[in-house]
């Protein structure tokens, strides 16, 4: 069971334009979400998270939308660049369960 | 300030050997979990240590186990290596417990078993 998607497994912009990564959740107890970057050979690092009593949080390009309704987050970057190239992981947790991972999106940016 | 590191960061092993990873947190960090990545299935939960304690476990075969010693770091386990097992292992470290937001992951140690 599956309890955070991400149905896109890559996705690909031009440098300059808008990035927008997408993630839903099924469990309702989840109540705080993170996003992850990974580059090759390295751990992921955290990028940016949002708390279920937000609907919106912004850090210089990056920024996470959550629909509670929907169950749905998204990041978008803007503008992209190619060292924003990388796999991008959705995490998501609520009261004291662990933090569960999407299986990521990988981004390329092209020049 | 020294972020996470885990040894070894490579190794190759035969079909039924063991396996032991070693990860050392940041200082000052108590809670240690580890994770799976292998390619299709994202980063999949193993475990979770506080205080020499496992806290929290995934839904992972007897085979692999761990342990937290008194100064955080923390060992995995992995006995009677299957092909299947073959990933990148990856610990992460957090101040408190995992679930209170942000974690802080080392660069992994990836495992191929032949």
């Amino acid at each position: 069971d599956q309890q955070v998607k991400q149905n896109s497994p890559s996705l690909s912009v031009q440098e300059g334009r808008i990035s927008i990564l997408n993630c839903d959740y099924t469990n309702s107890m989840f109540d705080y979400f993170l996003w992850y970057k990974k580059y090759p050979a390295e751990g992921p690092t955290f990028l940016i998270s949002i708390s279920s009593i937000k609907d919106k949080n912004e850090d210089g390009r990056f920024t996470v939308f959550l629909n509670k309704s929907a169950k749905h987050l998204s990041l978008h970057i803007v503008p992209s660049q190619p060292g924003d190239s990388a796999v991008y992981f959705c995490a998501a947790q609520g009261g004291s369960e662990k933090l569960v991972f999407g299986k990521g999106t990988k981004l390329t940016v092209n020049p | 300030k020294a972020g996470v590191t885990q040894t070894p960061r490579y190794l190759i092993k035969t079909r039924g050997q063991q396996v032991t990873l070693s990860c050392s947190p940041i200082s000052g960090h108590r809670s240690v979990s580890w994770y799976q990545q292998t390619p299709g299935q994202g980063l999949q939960f193993l475990f979770e240590y506080f205080s020499e304690t496992q806290r929290n476990k995934g839904n992972f075969p007897g085979r692999f186990s761990g342990r937290q010693f008194s100064n955080s770091r923390s060992e995995m386990n992995v006995s009677t290596l299957e092909l299947g097992d073959s990933a990148l292992y990856l610990c992460a470290s957090s101040l408190v417990r995992s679930w209170t937001g942000e974690l802080f992951f080392g660069e992994g140690s990836r495992l191929t078993v032949l």
